[in-house]
């Protein structure tokens, strides 16, 4: 079954940055399109950005852009999220998710990571 | 970008039906039949219900429709059950490979 893994909680300084990665499993890598999305304690979701996996072409919400950076290593079928420059308002959880197409970028995400808690704090 | 314009809070009694609004412009709703549902409990990941505009993925009961009109789009869900109780959260394309969340809707069962 298709399942998406991220890695655990971080506790980073104003200013630092920040890697999260997302295992995929299940499926072609290939194939689909990742997705990041932010969650802020009790806030709406918000798109960050997403990679194709199969061409590595990425797409960044203005929101972030300039500090965010989507990457992917094809072997370990894992996609990367760095986001620089932390600041407090980044304390959220960060979920990783498939689009629901071959190779199509809807942000029709069926299968969720179990997302990753990034704390920004002094 | 901006977030889409949804009701903060929605509620219905068990059977009835409630409807979601879900407001835009004509650079994202308004300009593109690719419009996503998600349904999201407290503490877990957002679920997909919808999918442009009305599709509904394999699982998802035919309890929970879409439309649109114009800049708005909506969800509705009928026969209301308690498990209903989660807050919903529209998506659109805004173009130029972006994409944009509302703000969620927390829709209570009474």
């Amino acid at each position: 079954q298709v399942q998406l893994i991220q890695s655990g909680p971080e506790v980073k300084k104003p200013g630092a940055s920040v890697k999260v990665s997302c295992e995929a499993s299940g499926y072609n890598f290939g194939s689909y399109v990742i997705h990041w999305v932010r969650q802020a304690p009790g806030q709406r979701l918000q798109w960050m950005g997403c990679i194709n996996a199969g061409n590595g072409n990425t797409y960044y919400s203005q929101t972030f852009q300039g500090r965010i950076t989507i990457t992917m290593d094809t072997s370990a079928s894992t996609v990367y999220l760095e986001l620089d420059s932390l600041r407090s308002e980044d304390t959220a959880i960060f979920y990783c998710a498939r689009d629901q197409k071959i190779l199509v970028a809807r942000l029709e995400l069926q299968y969720w990571g179990q997302g990753s808690l990034i704390t920004v704090s002094s | 970008q901006s977030a889409l314009t949804q009701p903060p809070s929605a509620s219905g009694s068990p059977g009835q039906s409630v409807t979601i609004s879900c407001t835009g412009t004509r650079g994202d709703v308004g300009g593109y039949d690719f419009v996503s549902w998600y349904q999201q409990h407290p503490g877990k990941a957002p679920k997909l219900i919808i999918t442009e505009v009305k599709k509904r993925p394999s699982g998802v009961p035919n309890r929970f429709s879409g439309s649109k009109s114009g800049v708005t789009a909506s969800l509705t869900v009928s026969g209301l059950q308690v498990d209903d109780e989660a807050t919903y959260y529209c998506a659109s394309y805004a173009a130029k490979n972006s994409w944009v969340f509302g703000g969620g809707t927390k829709l209570t069962v009474l």
